[in-house]
């Protein structure tokens, strides 16, 4: 199962910031959050990931609470293009396995 | 640098028949990992090779099965066909330089049994 709830659906305007939450009340000291999207009939994308500290990268912004049971995924300036589903995901982050555990995530809609 | 390519991309079978599906990952990667989408389960992973062995492997029946060769190139195969088996294939790679766990993955075969 899972390890993380999300919204299922979450709408934003286009050119302001989407803020996308996760909740991973269950997290390990050892685990990782990585975020994905999947836009429509593509295969899914990375985004970014993190343990404790907030990172950033060309993409987005991860923010973590500090207790770490929760993070938000932040499109600063959110286009149609980023209309997609987001998928917040919680694992350890060694080299040994692949398997990450996809739950249903969040589908934004980007309006014009 | 060339993406994930997976072949073919779409494609129809009957159910009890056999289905093999193909997957080079981005030069340099010796990790693949095959997961199946379907509107009903989502996402889903089937299996993960490395260095020509499975290292992981979802919770699927004895129909699925793959393998990896020694240029990293990865297949995987249905047998016996069932209708539920209808879905996206997806099929990533990963360097598994550090810790970054970046999957990067390809556009999918999309198989449609009838």
């Amino acid at each position: 199962d899972a390890k993380t709830t999300q919204p299922p659906s979450m709408d934003c305007a286009e050119g302001r910031a989407a803020n996308l939450p996760c909740n991973h009340s269950t997290i390990s000291g050892n685990e990782y959050v990585y975020w994905y999207r999947q836009i429509h009939s593509q295969g899914p994308q990375y985004i970014i990931h993190g343990l404790k500290n907030n990172e950033t990268n060309e993409m987005a912004s991860l923010i973590i609470t500090e207790d770490r049971k929760s993070s938000t995924l932040i499109l600063p300036h959110a286009t149609l293009r980023d209309t997609a589903v987001y998928y917040c995901i919680v694992r350890v982050g060694d080299n040994y396995g692949q398997n990450f555990v996809f739950g249903p995530g969040t589908r934004l809609s980007v309006l014009p | 640098k060339a993406g994930v390519t997976q072949t073919p991309r779409y494609l129809i079978k009957t159910r009890g028949q056999q289905v093999t599906l193909s997957c080079s990952p981005i030069s340099g990667h010796r990790s693949v990992s095959w997961y199946q989408q379907t509107p009903g389960q989502g996402l889903q992973f089937l299996f993960e090779y490395f260095s020509e062995t499975q290292r992981n492997k979802g919770n699927f029946p004895g129909r699925f099965s793959g393998r990896q060769f020694s240029n990293s190139r990865s297949e995987m195969n249905v047998s016996t066909l069932e209708l539920g088996d209808s879905a996206l294939y997806l099929c990533a790679s990963s360097s598994l330089a550090g810790v970054s766990g970046e999957l990067f993955f390809g556009e999918g075969s999309r198989l449609t049994v009838l």
